[in-house]
Formats: structure tokens, C-alpha cells, sequence
């Protein structure tokens, strides 16, 4: 159990356009997801909590604007990086956890296997 | 600011033997600890967590051992495998964050034959 995918594995973009990555909990549904991104050799940076059915909460540093999340439904979350430029290329991770009912009693996340995003 | 630190990004290990990758915390909020495993362009994979009302916990060849006082945790591996090679994560989260996880850099565990 608690397996997230992520779709697509690997993207690549030219300059100035938008990319939409999925990710989505396949045999559980997640009241929140979470998005990360690595760069190499880095640790694990969080960039946003993402809560179904509201708006997402941003870190500090991370454009809200250019990295949209959507958490439409309890099992698919979105991020569209927009206007991409070569520095947003980077590995984007998505995880989400595991609720109890109404509570979230486990901090244990599940990660989906990354997006690779390169962008020329 | 590095809450979660794992000041040794490398650590190499003789098949059989135990392997030890440690952790050190800044916030003493933080009341639940995971170890996650990560192959490159992988996700990370759960390997085992710790509550902070307990000092250890085991599953199988891993165990999590927990000091609260000195702010530190450790995992334990034995008997390591080559299979054990990738880069370890330790993490942790507070009740009052609500599921946010604070990352270590990582260590990268290799196992020789």
C-alpha cells in the first residue's frame, strides 16, 4: 500500500513555456501532498503544502505565481511550472501522507518516484 | 537555517559488517523521526520512523535509536548489503507542523563486497 506516482518521469521543455506534473496516490486518498524539489547532490527543499480543496501553502523564497499547485481531488495534486526557465530545471518530487480519518496522526510521507524537468 | 543535519555525506561499509549513519536536530519541537532511502532520480522510500516517547525501534535489519537529550539519532544497519548503497535521508516533524518534514542533506551509503 501508499504508492504515489508521478507522471510524467522526465520532461523536457524549451524556454517560456508551462509544464504541468501530476501526482496522485493510488490506493489511498490524501487529504495533503507535499512538493519538493532536489537539486543534485542536495537535500529535499519543500516548496509547498498542498491541501485538497484549498489553496496551497508556499515556503518562504518559492513564487507562488510560477509554481501552480492545484489538489483538486483527495487523490491527485498538480504542479504547473510556468513560463519555465533553465534554472527551474531540477528533480520534482511529490509525497503525500497518510490520514486517519478527520486527523492526520502520521507524519510518515510517501514519494512518488520525481520528475526529471530539463529546460533548454 | 539546517534544523536537521547530517554532517557526514559519505560513509563506506564492508558487506556483513553494521553501518551507522547518524543525525543530529536543532528543534526540540520536533517529536517524530524518519529515515528515508533514496536510489538517484528515485523518489525516497520509507525505511523507518521513531516516535519521540521511545528510544529505539527495529524492523528487521534497521534500527532507529533516538536521544532526545543530545538532539541526535542514529540508524543502524546490519547486516549491511551491497543492495544498502544510496543516500540515506533523515527527517523529522513536529505535531504542531502538521506532516511538514525537515531534511537532512543526506548520506550516501556504499557497501563493498
Amino acid at each position: 500500500g501508499a504508492v504515489v506516482s508521478q507522471h510524467p518521469s522526465w520532461v523536457i521543455c524549451k524556454s517560456g513555456t508551462s509544464v504541468k506534473i501530476e501526482c496522485r496516490s493510488l490506493d489511498f486518498q490524501a487529504t495533503t501532498m507535499f512538493w519538493y524539489r532536489q537539486f543534485p547532490k542536495q537535500s529535499l527543499m519543500l516548496m509547498a503544502t498542498s491541501n485538497e480543496g484549498s489553496k496551497a501553502t508556499y515556503e518562504q523564497g518559492v513564487e507562488k505565481d510560477k509554481f501552480l499547485i492545484n489538489h483538486a481531488s483527495l487523490t491527485l495534486s498538480t504542479l504547473t511550472v510556468t513560463s519555465a526557465h533553465p534554472e527551474d530545471s531540477s528533480f520534482y518530487i511529490c509525497s503525500a501522507s497518510i490520514p486517519l480519518g478527520a486527523v492526520l496522526i502520521t507524519d510518515t510521507q510517501y514519494f512518488g518516484p520525481g520528475t526529471r524537468l530539463t529546460v533548454l | 537555517d539546517q534544523q536537521v543535519k547530517q554532517n557526514s555525506p559519505s560513509l563506506s561499509v564492508q558487506e556483513g559488517r553494521i553501518s551507522i549513519l547518524n543525525c543530529d536536530y536543532t528543534n526540540s519541537m520536533f517529536d517524530y523521526f524518519l529515515w528515508y532511502k533514496k536510489y538517484p532520480a528515485e523518489g525516497p522510500t520509507f525505511l523507518i520512523s521513531i516516535s519521540s516517547i521511545k528510544d529505539k525501534n527495529e524492523d528487521g535489519r534497521f534500527t532507529v535509536f533516538l536521544n532526545k537529550s543530545a538532539k541526535h539519532l542514529s540508524l543502524h544497519i546490519v547486516p549491511s548489503q551491497p543492495g544498502d548503497s544510496a543516500v540515506y535521508f533523515c527527517a523529522a516533524s513536529a505535531s504542531s507542523t502538521l506532516g511538514r518534514l525537515y531534511f537532512g542533506r543526506g548520506t550516501q551509503l556504499t557497501v563493498w563486497p
